[in-house]
């Protein structure tokens, strides 16, 4: 079936280090791709998405591109904040009349 | 524009008793969505309404879980005998025709002791 994996948290960065938080995906034909991010005390938030192939999503400073050939889907930010502490979920959704399908989440903490 | 609003935010309740989560989805939106969030199983999909209409229940986890939405702002989840595996964050979460663009309320913490 469709599946989502992230890496493991916690990540903890300090500020303005280089961010990345890998997601790898199984599924069927070609999926659509989601980073959800989850702020404390808040539900989640949209992030960025890619469709298709190749595309990047771009959002706050985040990119993740969406590689068929490795099935993954990795978020990235050159330098992050203290403000970007959250947990990160990734998802994908199989056409659009199916379901988000959401890996475990990562936590990033940044420290000042 | 009020987000969606989920009431209580928080809620504490005896095993055996009967739990009541309410949700109001953003105005206009056509889906609505309830998830469950605990540190074990992550974020999992308990049922999804379209137009008011349950499309997916597959994830509720037994018969004790009940949802209804009688009309297109409002929503219930209700736990009846509630346990105390219950424990969660219970999210609501609605759309407007893009099922990927979710817009989530802050959560009800239930906590069954």
């Amino acid at each position: 079936g469709n599946s989502v994996t992230q890496m493991e948290g916690p990540v903890t960065l300090s500020e303005e280090a280089f961010l990345t938080i890998n997601c790898t995906y199984t599924a069927t034909g070609y999926p659509s791709l989601f980073w959800y991010v989850q702020y404390p005390g808040e539900g989640l938030q949209l992030l960025l998405k890619a469709t298709k192939a190749d595309d990047k999503g771009s959002n706050k400073g985040f990119e993740a591109t969406y590689r068929k050939e490795t099935t993954s889907f990795h978020l990235e930010k050159g330098s992050v904040q203290v403000s970007d502490s959250a947990v990160y979920f990734c998802a994908l959704i199989y056409n659009q009349g199916g379901k988000l399908i959401f890996g475990q989440g990562t936590e990033l903490s940044v420290k000042p | 524009d009020a987000g969606v609003i989920q009431s209580p935010r928080h809620e504490v309740t005896e095993m055996g008793q009967e739990v009541t989560l309410r949700c109001k989805p953003i105005s206009g939106h056509n889906s609505l969505f309830w998830y469950r969030q605990t540190m074990m199983r992550g974020l999992e999909l308990l049922i999804y309404f379209n137009n008011n209409v349950p499309i997916d229940d597959s994830g509720m986890p037994e018969d004790r879980f009940s949802a209804k939405m009688p009309n297109a702002s409002f929503s219930t989840l209700k736990i009846q005998p509630s346990e105390p595996r219950d424990s969660a964050v219970y999210f609501c979460a609605s759309s407007l025709n893009r099922v990927y663009e979710q817009y989530f309320g802050p959560g009800t913490r239930l906590t069954v002791t």
